[in-house]
């Protein structure tokens, strides 16, 4: 098993359509998570960190469930901007490596 | 200010070269790390320097990897006898500080270095 599980999508969706990603981790140790973005051959920018309670950013949401070891991304009123690769990042157990999962790509159509 | 830099951007080599790739981190940030990404898949970590402690490079492929950084400065990452495998994005990334157990502290990438090794 991966140790961050994400589904690949591509997720095809029209502008203002919410869309959900989902993201599994297997270590019940880590602490620190976060959704990454990266664009078609560029470097991963952070877009949120995601916080026990869930936070919200705008049009973003991400939720953490840690008796699942589950967390997601919602993006409400999608816009042809976001598409994207939404990667999800969980710390290894206590350390401060970060583990990637492999991305779930959005296309965000007109 | 300034972002991390990486040098060169693209580098094509034949197999068996060596080849050095340089990261500038932003100014200030102690951490440092160096990631590698084939093509259509996530980010593997290769090495951790914090400040002036001993690397972490447990995620160094093999010995023909390997890595330097001179206390809270440059890096460079140094690719012997190159294979083909090789071939992949190569990113750096710095943060603040430390890691601390919970922390969610930011790494910033740089827009990393595409080597092709034929």
């Amino acid at each position: 098993r991966k140790e961050v599980e994400q589904d690949p999508g591509p997720f095809n969706v029209p502008e203002g359509a919410t869309v959900a990603f989902n993201c599994t981790y297997s270590n019940s140790a880590s602490q620190s998570f976060f959704w990454y973005r990266q664009d078609c051959r560029k470097e991963p920018k952070l877009l949120m960190s995601v916080y026990s309670s869930g936070n919200e950013d705008g049009r973003f949401t991400a939720q953490l469930n840690r008796a699942s070891q589950y967390i997601s991304l919602l993006i409400r009123d999608s816009k042809l901007s976001d598409s994207a690769t939404y990667l999800c990042v969980v710390n290894n157990g206590s350390s401060y490596k970060l583990i990637f999962g492999s991305g779930t790509r959005l296309l965000v159509r007109p | 200010g300034a972002g991390v830099s990486q040098s060169p951007s693209n580098k094509v080599t034949e197999k068996g070269k060596d080849v050095e790739l340089r990261c500038d981190p932003i100014s200030g940030h102690t951490a440092l790390y160096w990631y590698r990404q084939r093509l259509g898949q996530g980010l593997e970590f290769l090495i951790y320097f914090q400040g002036n402690s001993a690397p972490d490079k447990s995620g160094l492929p093999s010995d023909r990897f390997s890595a330097e950084r001179t206390g809270e400065s440059v890096s460079t990452l140094t690719i012997q006898r190159t294979q083909q495998e090789d071939s992949a994005v190569y990113l750096c990334a710095s943060s603040l500080r430390f890691y601390r157990q919970g922390d969610h502290n930011e790494q910033f990438f740089g827009p990393g270095t595409r080597l092709t090794v034929l």
